[in-house]
């Protein structure tokens, strides 16, 4: 596609469930990086992808996070047993390879857990 | 690890006023600095990125910003504000692989 594409664009979910949140990348990127954006909060770094890999998972704030990607193109970030705190929305970019390029962002996805 | 500091949460600005938004990093080398604004509820939009050589670098709707090794400072620089550019202003920094955030600037235009 011509941008990077998250879906759900909202999710409401009950507290104690499982999300995932998908995001479709721009075609031919390798660099894959997930973001938390809390109310009136700036951009928390959570994860990147090279290819497959993850090489930096330092930002998932639990094990109830986690997150995968899989042919080097699309990603999920699962968020198991949410809790309030989860709120958020979770941007997902994209970029050519892992450093000195442009990184695309997608338009996020709203999470409420309630 | 690189960080990004954007002292100035809020400012106000008549329209057609000039603005300086600022940023400061930190990290041992040459980064790579860019600039990203977000309108309410929407994704990030990329202004304007250094990666080397001029040091002033031109970005889209009207902004520019000036990378400066020895102040380690990446302003946002636009001689004219309008209506429109009220928006939360992104500041960023990246090494060799993630890209780290600062926390922001809210920009508000009063006519």
């Amino acid at each position: 596609g011509a941008g990077v594409s998250q879906s759900p664009s909202n999710k409401v979910t009950e507290k104690g469930k499982d999300v995932e949140l998908r995001c479709d990348p721009i075609s031919g990127h390798t660099a894959l990086y997930w973001y938390r954006q809390s109310l009136g909060q700036g951009l928390e770094f959570l994860i990147y992808f090279q290819g497959n890999s993850a090489p930096d998972k330092s930002g998932l704030p639990s094990d109830r996070f986690s997150a995968e990607r899989t042919g080097g193109s699309v990603s999920t970030l699962t968020i198991q047993r949410t809790q309030q705190e989860d709120s958020a929305v979770y941007l997902c970019a994209s970029s050519l390879t892992y450093s000195g390029n442009t990184i695309y962002f997608g338009e996020g996805s709203w999470l409420t857990v309630v | 690890a690189q960080s990004v500091t954007q002292p100035d949460i809020h400012i106000t600005v008549s329209e057609g006023a000039s603005l300086e938004l600022r940023c400061n990093y930190s990290y041992g080398a040459t980064p790579y600095l860019f600039w990203y604004v977000q309108s309410p509820g929407q994704g990030l939009q990329l202004l304007l990125k250094y990666f080397s050589g001029d040091t002033l670098v031109q970005g889209i709707k009207g902004f520019e910003a000036e990378f400066k090794r020895s102040q380690s400072s990446f302003n946002l620089r636009k001689p004219s504000v309008h209506w429109s550019d009220a928006a939360e202003y992104f500041c960023a920094v990246q090494g060799t692989d993630k890209l780290i955030f600062g926390t922001g600037t809210r920009l508000q235009v009063f006519p």
